[in-house]
């Protein structure tokens, strides 16, 4: 049972650039968060989503984009990086609305 | 807006004592909270929730109260060891299914 697995782990990117980041949970979520953590700021919610097909915007949703195709999966996209997303990424799933969050390990990335 | 503000400042303890945390709600009344424990370099792992007509929740060393007056929830890890430091988060559901999180305040406990 992996729980939660975010892929990549590590990630230099130069500014302007895309990618993906995949967070991937086998206990059959519904919930599923995408958080970036940043020194002092804690914890922030990017992006969320309640159910296969549904996403929604957090606190801090400007310049990514989510899509949540398959329950098991949701994809956190970077368009055009900029130097600001530099920080760790972590996703989370729950099983309800109120449920404890289960988290990934993280994903670093840094945006030259 | 609504917020969760937690001491940013370290926490350091002699091993044996008890550590005190706090966590600050503004703006807003949740439900419930709930404390998560986060190692460096991993992502956070839960620790309990507290409900807000529970005032008291226990488990193992760990002690978390809710203070709906003072708007305010108190974490304690009693006989503490080397082995809890660590940073500990707070967190709620706020409206629309966010839940959002404290900055964390780290604690180190000195054997």
């Amino acid at each position: 049972n992996a729980g939660v697995t975010q892929t990549p782990k590590f990630r230099v990117l130069k500014t302007g650039q895309s990618m993906t980041l995949l967070c991937a949970q086998d206990m059959n979520h519904e919930y599923m968060y995408w958080y970036r953590q940043d020194p002092g700021m804690g914890l922030r919610l990017i992006h969320y989503s309640v159910g296969e097909g549904t996403t929604a915007k957090g606190e801090v949703p400007d310049g990514y984009n989510v899509s949540r195709l398959k329950k098991q999966n949701f994809l956190l996209g970077l368009e055009s990086a900029a130097p600001s997303q530099t920080s760790v990424y972590f996703c989370a799933s729950s099983w309800s609305i109120e449920g404890e969050l289960f988290f990934g390990e993280g994903s670093r990335l840094t945006v030259l | 807006s609504q917020k969760i503000e937690q001491n940013s400042e370290a926490l350091n303890i002699q091993e044996g004592k008890t550590a005190t945390l706090t966590c600050n709600y503004t703006n807003y009344s949740p439900a419930y909270l709930q404390w998560y424990r986060q190692d460096p370099g991993r992502g956070p792992v839960f620790l309990l929730l507290i409900r807000e007509n529970e005032k008291e929740k226990r488990k193992e060393r760990l002690k978390v109260t809710f203070d709906t007056t003072l708007k305010q929830s108190l974490f304690h890890i009693t006989a503490s060891q080397p082995a809890d430091s660590a940073t500990y988060l707070c967190a709620s559901l706020t409206g629309g299914f966010k839940t959002i999180f404290g900055a964390g305040t780290r604690l180190f406990v000195k054997a």
